[in-house]
């Protein structure tokens, strides 16, 4: 399997745009979370979803960000508008499986000025 | 929530040398606990894991104690190699419930050659 992919891997943008990071899952597992890291903060659940249903969404920071699960391969976060703090790297997760580990994407570095 | 503290949040050790690491955590329900290392550039990659029904754990070079009555558990490295260099998250959460995760800050470990 090729791992938990995320697109783009950088991300430049200016302040009030939109902005949507993507994720594709390991194949079979039911579980999907999205973290952001930053030095401040370090490693933040902003939410997660089971068989494509949003479980918890209480990380997501406020009513910009909106993340979606169309398929079970696919995850969207969208951040609209965009504003200097969101500057970060998103990371999405997934899990699947009696043991529950969680492998990590690559990470979206997310820079907006 | 769940709160988990973790220290040091830096360790410098001699190559061949043993590193320890420790996180304590706030919830007596938690009952699994994975240790993640992120290096440069890279999303965290799980590297060992325990459950509250053992107390240690043991994979090669690495091993992870749990102490459940006083809530805490450590990552022991030894013989430790250049390539052990990267941040270490140590997390916690409520498998039987679900795997939302809490982390611990982070501890950036340097092998010194």
């Amino acid at each position: 399997d090729a791992g938990v992919i995320q697109s783009p891997r950088h991300e430049v943008t200016e302040m009030g745009q939109e902005v949507t990071l993507r994720c594709k899952p390991i194949s079979g597992h039911d579980y999907l979370f999205w973290y952001r890291q930053t030095m401040m903060r370090g490693l933040e659940l902003l939410i997660y979803f089971n068989n494509n249903v949003p479980i918890d969404d209480s990380g997501m920071p406020e009513d910009r960000f909106s993340a979606k699960m169309p398929n079970a391969s696919f995850s969207t976060l969208k951040i609209q508008p965009s504003e200097p703090r969101d500057s970060a790297v998103y990371f999405c997760a997934s899990s699947g499986g009696p043991r529950g580990e969680q492998f990590f994407g690559p990470g979206t570095r997310l820079t907006v000025l | 929530g769940e709160n988990v503290e973790q220290h040091p949040s830096t360790l410098s050790v001699q190559e061949g040398d043993s590193a320890v690491i420790k996180c304590t955590y706030s919830d007596s329900a938690s009952n699994y606990f994975p240790w993640y290392k992120q290096e440069l550039g890279k999303g965290p990659q799980l590297i060992i894991d325990i459950r509250s029904n053992v107390g240690e754990k043991k994979d090669q070079r690495i091993a992870v104690t749990l102490n459940k009555t006083a809530k805490h558990f450590s990552l022991h490295i030894t013989e430790t190699q250049p390539e052990d260099s990267a941040v270490y998250f140590c997390a916690a959460s409520r498998a039987s419930n679900d795997y939302k995760l809490s982390f611990g800050a982070g501890t950036t470990v340097t092998v010194r050659a």
